[in-house]
């Protein structure tokens, strides 16, 4: 079936620090992928999306490229913000008779200190 | 910003309780979602309703019962549940025409069972 692997966290960094966040996906076909955020005392956003192979996804200095041949999308931010602090997800979703389902990562905790 | 609302936000009740959660999406979709938030577990889907239809049920227990009455509303009925079943219960909307759709989140009910 349908799985997605994220880096464990917590990731703790300063302000202004690199970040990246680890997204392996295993699905059949071509799926969608996802990167949602959720802030303390929140539902889930989404932050972006790439819908096929190459694409590159953007929002708010965050990007993620759909690489088919290493099946990951890696979440990036070059300088991160307090802000930013929040639970970060990869999700996908495969169509197909997984119509509707989003199949989520566990979740990676970032924590920015000033 | 959202434009799904969830009521209530909290919520505590014993096992012998019948509650229900309320979901309200105010963005003329077509599909509505379930999903069950642990801890240090990934999301859950729970159950799909697209055009009032249920099209998933991601084998559920049967002491929840989901209701959509219309394509703007969806309930989650509760009754005889376990401690287990404590968690954030998240609903989604979309529009219901493909599976790369962003899906939009309500901010959460916290269930607490006793």
């Amino acid at each position: 079936g349908d799985s997605v692997t994220q880096m464990e966290g917590p990731v703790t960094l300063s302000e202004e620090a690199f970040l990246t966040i680890n997204c392996t996906y295993t699905a059949t076909g071509y799926p969608s992928l996802f990167w949602y955020v959720q802030y303390p005392g929140e539902g889930l956003q989404l932050l972006l999306k790439a819908t096929k192979a190459d694409d590159k996804g953007s929002n708010k200095g965050f990007e993620a490229t759909y690489r088919k041949e290493t099946t990951s999308f890696h979440l990036e931010k070059g300088s991160v913000q307090v802000s930013d602090s929040a639970v970060y997800f990869c999700a996908l979703s495969a169509g197909g008779t997984s119509y509707g389902k989003l199949t989520f990562g566990q979740g990676t905790i970032l924590t920015v200190h000033p | 910003e959202t434009g799904v609302t969830q009521t209530p936000r909290h919520l505590v009740m014993g096992m012998t309780n019948k509650k229900s959660l309320k979901c309200e999406q105010h963005l003329g979709h077509n599909a509505m979602y379930w999903y069950k938030q642990s801890a240090k577990k990934p999301l859950e889907l729970m159950f799909v309703y697209n055009f009032k239809e249920q099209t998933e049920n991601n084998s559920v227990p049967s002491r929840f019962s989901p209701e959509c009455p219309n394509s703007s509303h969806l309930f989650l009925h509760l009754h005889t549940l376990q401690p287990e079943d404590s968690a954030l219960y998240l609903c989604a909307s979309s529009q219901g025409e493909d599976f790369q759709e962003t899906q939009y989140f309500g901010p959460g009910t916290r269930l607490l069972v006793l």
